[in-house]
């Protein structure tokens, strides 16, 4: 299933390095989403983007910079990170038309290791 | 309290068990609610929404209960591919999704 993939698949950095996720939607949908998921904790929204427009940012450090040029793509930029936010990041998609059973899909992720 | 709890289990079942999860919610306001089932290392995917009073697709089972904001997922005659872990979704608004931390199941042969 290809609806939204993401790339890279694994990332190892180093705490001075930037890096870009990327994320991309092939479902038509109009909302795209970064969570963290770390291990045996709960999936952790960090960023919506409805419409190209971000609406909502859940107190995410700025060492983490959302990116979303249309409503097909969304990055993340990664610059200074620290080891705790090694983790597993994941995208998803939505229509996002303001219905409230709004199905999320979701791509295979990134997991992301910062030394 | 926790926005979506869930038990963690791990739950280790044999082929052919029914097994239930339970998960509570502490936003009276969240309208829309989903289990959705992650396998190890994968991402996760929508297994069903609950609605209303609750719902059926084949084995599984979901049951809202608004009173007590509570909802459960019953799986019956358990097979070896239901080994996962679910994930108990609480939709908050629109775009605010809330995820419990999983419940792990394990079907042995």
């Amino acid at each position: 299933e290809t609806g939204v993939t993401q790339t890279p698949r694994h990332l190892v950095m180093g705490m001075t390095n930037k890096k870009s996720l990327k994320c991309e939607q092939h479902l038509g949908h109009n909302a795209m989403y970064w969570y963290k998921q770390s291990a045996k904790k709960p999936l952790e929204l960090m960023f919506v983007y409805s419409l190209e427009e971000r609406v909502e940012n859940n107190s995410v450090p700025s060492r983490f910079s959302p990116e979303c040029p249309n409503s097909s793509h969304l990055f993340l930029h990664l610059h200074t990170l620290q080891p705790e936010d090694s983790a597993l990041y994941l995208c998803a998609s939505s229509q996002g038309k303001g219905a409230l059973a709004d199905t999320q899909y979701f791509g295979p992720g990134t997991r992301l290791t910062v030394l | 309290r926790k926005e979506v709890e869930q038990d963690p289990g791990p739950f280790n079942v044999p082929e052919g068990a029914t097994v239930a999860f339970n998960c509570t919610y502490s936003n009276s306001a969240s309208q829309s609610f989903f289990w959705y089932r992650q396998d190890c290392r994968k991402e996760p995917k929508l297994l069903m929404s609950v609605y209303s009073s609750g719902n059926e697709d084949g084995r599984f089972t979901a049951q809202l209960n608004r009173a007590s904001q509570y909802i459960s997922l019953l799986i019956r005659d358990s097979k070896l591919s239901d080994s996962a872990t679910y994930l108990c979704v609480v939709n908050i608004n629109n775009n605010d999704m809330r995820f419990g931390a999983g419940t792990r199941l394990t079907v042995k042969p």
